[in-house]
């Protein structure tokens, strides 16, 4: 099965300054690639989400990148704000091989963003 | 639309008692989940159901039962709980329509067993 690592677990940034956390995945037929914020407290949301048919997509101060050959993707937030701090879950999954659309997720990094 | 809704929120149980995590949607979704979330680990999956009816393990069935005899609801038993199975549970759903499917959580049930 799919297997996802997630660093770093723990992310501590200035507001302002940039944020990257990482993930690789162990298999090759994996073709979606969403990531998930979760507050403090609060209900994992999705916040963007990457497909194999393209390498980067962004959203106004998020970004994720896609490398298939390396098997690896990542999470890019500029700009930091307090806002930003939150437990981040990148997850993979192939969606034609996958009858529940089955995640499987990292392990979360925990985004500090120090004011 | 209320979404995604569990009960209860938190619960403390003793070694060997069962009970069931109560899970509702209003979104006519098809595709239900519960996961686990353990102190600073990710999200691993219990079971999951592709529509009333059917219903299939994920990594981490030992412990656990579902049920899915209509679209809305999804209940998760333990049966005879363990300290192991202490951890904050997630029910989640998301539709059909096309392979690339966003997954709505509920706010999570926080379940300690002692």
């Amino acid at each position: 099965g799919e297997n996802v690592e997630q660093h770093p677990s723990t992310l501590s940034v200035q507001e302002g300054d940039s944020a990257v956390i990482k993930c690789t995945y162990s298999d090759s037929a994996s073709n979606y690639f969403p990531w998930y914020k979760q507050e403090l407290g609060k209900r994992p949301q999705l916040i963007i989400d990457i497909r194999s048919n393209v390498g980067e997509k962004k959203d106004q101060r998020i970004a994720v990148t896609l490398n298939k050959t390396a098997k690896h993707f990542s999470l890019h937030i500029t700009e930091t704000q307090p806002e930003d701090s939150a437990v981040y879950f990148c997850a993979a999954t192939s969606v034609y091989n996958n009858a529940g659309n089955m995640l499987t997720f990292g392990g979360g990094t925990r985004l500090m963003v120090k004011p | 639309n209320a979404g995604v809704t569990q009960t209860p929120k938190f619960r403390i149980l003793k070694i060997g008692q069962s009970m069931t995590l109560q899970c509702a949607q209003d979104m006519n979704h098809n595709y239900m989940y519960w996961y686990r979330q353990d102190p600073g680990m990710g999200l691993k999956l219990i079971y999951y159901s592709v529509g009333a009816g059917i219903t299939d393990k994920g990594e981490v069935p030992n412990g656990y039962n579902v049920s899915r005899s209509t679209t809305e609801d999804f209940p998760l038993r333990l049966e005879l709980a363990a300290p192991s199975q202490t951890s904050v549970y997630f029910c989640a759903s998301s539709h059909d329509r096309g392979p690339y499917r966003e997954l709505f959580f509920g706010e999570g049930s926080r379940l300690t067993v002692l």
